[in-house]
Formats: structure tokens, sequence, C-alpha cells
């Protein structure tokens, strides 16, 4: 079955630190990737996707691109604010069928620090 | 603002009470996604919904009933709940089953079980 794994949390960084968090996936076919952000006392916020291989996605500075020889989706900023303080989760989309299904990674709780 | 919203935001009951979550969205979407989020634990998905008929019901105990009367609502009615139920609960949507595979989420209920 489908799988996501991504870095486990707390990350700790300065403001205006580059900021990388590792994704991988396990899945059959050509699956979309995303990367959903949920700040404190909120639901989950689309970040980006990325719907094939190569292609990257861009949103409030953060960029992925989608690696299929790698099955890797690595989230980056390069320079972050307090304001991105959140848990990031990746996720990828099942088979195309009735009720579009999204696999979660088990989500990374990012702290930056002023 | 995602175009989905969540009544109430916060809920206390005890576990002989008898409450309901409600969802509604605003995006014409027609698949429709409840969600359990725990503390450490990863996110669960426990209903779908697509076209106002439930196409996945992930093992979820009989004390949590999903109702969709059409592709705008859905509700989560609750009974007997138990304390290990507290939880944030999350509703979301998307088009489809062919449409784009983007989940858009509510901001939650926080549920408290006593």
């Amino acid at each position: 079955g489908n799988s996501v794994t991504q870095m486990e949390g707390p990350v700790t960084l300065s403001e205006e630190a580059f900021l990388t968090i590792n994704c991988t996936y396990t899945a059959t076919g050509y699956p979309s990737l995303f990367w959903y952000v949920q700040y404190p006392g909120e639901g989950l916020q689309l970040l980006l996707k990325a719907t094939k291989a190569d292609d990257k996605g861009s949103n409030k500075g953060f960029e992925a691109t989608y690696r299929k020889e790698t099955t890797s989706f690595h989230l980056e900023k390069g320079s972050v604010q307090v304001s991105d303080s959140a848990v990031y989760f990746c996720a990828l989309s099942g088979a195309k069928a009735a009720g579009n299904k999204l696999t979660f990674g088990g989500g990374t709780r990012v702290l930056v620090k002023p | 603002e995602t175009g989905v919203t969540q009544t109430p935001r916060h809920l206390v009951m005890g576990m002989t009470n008898k409450k309901s979550l409600k969802c509604e969205q605003h995006l014409g979407h027609n698949a429709m996604y409840w969600y359990k989020q725990s503390a450490k634990k990863p996110l669960e998905l426990m209903f779908v919904y697509s076209l106002e008929e439930r196409v996945e019901n992930n093992s979820v105990p009989s004390r949590f009933s999903p109702e969709c009367p059409n592709s705008s609502h859905l509700f989560l009615h609750l009974h007997t709940l138990q304390p290990e139920d507290s939880a944030l609960y999350l509703c979301a949507s998307s088009q489809d089953p062919q449409g784009d595979e983007t989940q858009y989420f509510g901001p939650g209920t926080r549920l408290l079980v006593l």
C-alpha cells in the first residue's frame, strides 16, 4: 500500500536559517504529492503540490521537487521566519477512484526562534 | 479561509451525551471527508463520501455516525463516546472523482470527552 515517511520533529531553528524537511514515499502508479501546513489551533492548509515527476511546487518561499528516482518530495525554504512555526505534513494521492484518498506522513513540527 | 467551515470549534461532552459536528463547504466539491487528529498520532481518515454516498469507512466504531444530506454538508453524529475519542476532528472536501485531488480542510472541532 501507499505510505509516506517524513522526519520526526521537532525541528528548532533560528530566524533566517535554511529549512529542509525530508519526505519519502512508497506508492503504486504516479501519485500527486502535497505539502500541507497546520498553524497552531487551525486545520491543515495546502502549502504546495506537484502532480508529476520533476515538477516543482512553490508557495510563500517554500519549494519541493517531485523526484521519482528517489521517491522523495523534500520541502525547503531558504530563510525562515517566526511565522513559519507550524506542523508540516507530506502527503500523496491514491488512485483516482470514488473519493480521492490522501496518505499523510506523521507531520514535522517546526519551531522558529527570533 | 479555505471555503470549508466547521461548527462548533470547541465541544465538551460527557460520555452519555449525544452531539453532532457540522461541516459545510462552499467550493462546489462533491467529495467530503472526516479525519481524526490525536496528539502524537498520524492523521486518521474516518469516512469518505463521494456524490453523497459513503465510499469509505475505516473501521470506525459505531458510536461515530456520519451523515451527508447533500454535497455541501457533512455531519458527524456522536453518542456514548469514550475519553480516548478526545481529539481534533477535521473535515475536508475535494473535487471527485476525476478532478483535482487536492483536499481543502476546515479549521476543525476540538472535542473533549469527559
